[in-house]
């Protein structure tokens, strides 16, 4: 919502298949967040970047990798390595790294399911 | 690190009476606090956040918060709730040198006519 756009909304995926997640903003912000969500679990973070070429790893990193080659774009691979790949994925944003005390924005989400 | 609890996986109450949704936290040092509210298939949306000051918080909608620092909980409430509240409630946590976001499990609020 208000310039963050994640996209597909929903995409099926086979086993054994590699597949990306699109997010992308256009308000300048310099933090972007993976998360992903799962019924009763909450939101737990897979990856975020606080500058261009620069991502750190989340609780539950292993099975995604992530690019950050511009700033409005932080793009999310599933990888085949991912064994439990179905569930919504939200991506999230923030103005500046290091401000803790501002809310994040998030997008609409992705619902990933293995077919 | 930091984490948080919402003791309740759902909260029912009749439309025109208030409500609350319960959430404590565990942080070192000064807590940021906040409250999202999502809906079916949607993103999160910001509600109100605690950063210092007022322990009450007023946000979006008609919703409040209370910060009690030494029960660490962050309440989240409103004195007469409408059926479109209807939705599942996060809280979330962030310290004061940390920019990681630790989330709850989230609570489904359901609101019945």
């Amino acid at each position: 919502d208000g310039g963050i756009t994640q996209s597909p909304k929903y995409l099926f995926r086979k086993e054994g298949q590699n597949v990306t997640l699109s997010c992308e903003q256009n308000l300048n912000h310099d933090a972007m967040y993976w998360y992903r969500q799962d019924p009763g679990q909450g939101l737990r973070l897979i990856y975020y970047s606080q500058i261009v070429n620069d991502f750190q790893k989340g609780d539950i990193a292993e099975g995604y990798s992530v690019s950050r080659e511009k700033k409005e774009s932080f793009p999310l691979t599933v990888t085949s390595a991912q064994k439990n790949p179905t569930a919504f994925y939200l991506c999230a944003i923030q103005p500046r790294a290091g401000e803790f005390n501002t809310e994040a924005f998030f997008g609409q989400g992705t619902r990933l399911t293995v077919v | 690190a930091q984490s948080v609890a919402q003791p309740e996986d759902q909260v029912n109450v009749a439309e025109g009476n208030p409500l609350t949704v319960k959430c404590t936290y565990s942080v070192s040092g000064n807590p940021y606090l906040f409250w999202y509210v999502q809906y079916p298939n949607r993103g999160l949306q910001f509600l109100l956040k605690y950063i210092t000051g007022d322990n009450l918080v007023k946000g979006s909608y008609g919703f409040e918060a209370e910060f009690n620092k030494s029960q660490t909980s962050f309440h989240l409430k409103k004195p007469s709730a409408l059926v479109s509240d209807s939705a599942l409630y996060f809280c979330a946590v962030r310290g004061n040198n940390n920019n990681d976001m630790r989330f709850g499990a989230g609570t489904r609020l359901t609101v019945k006519p």
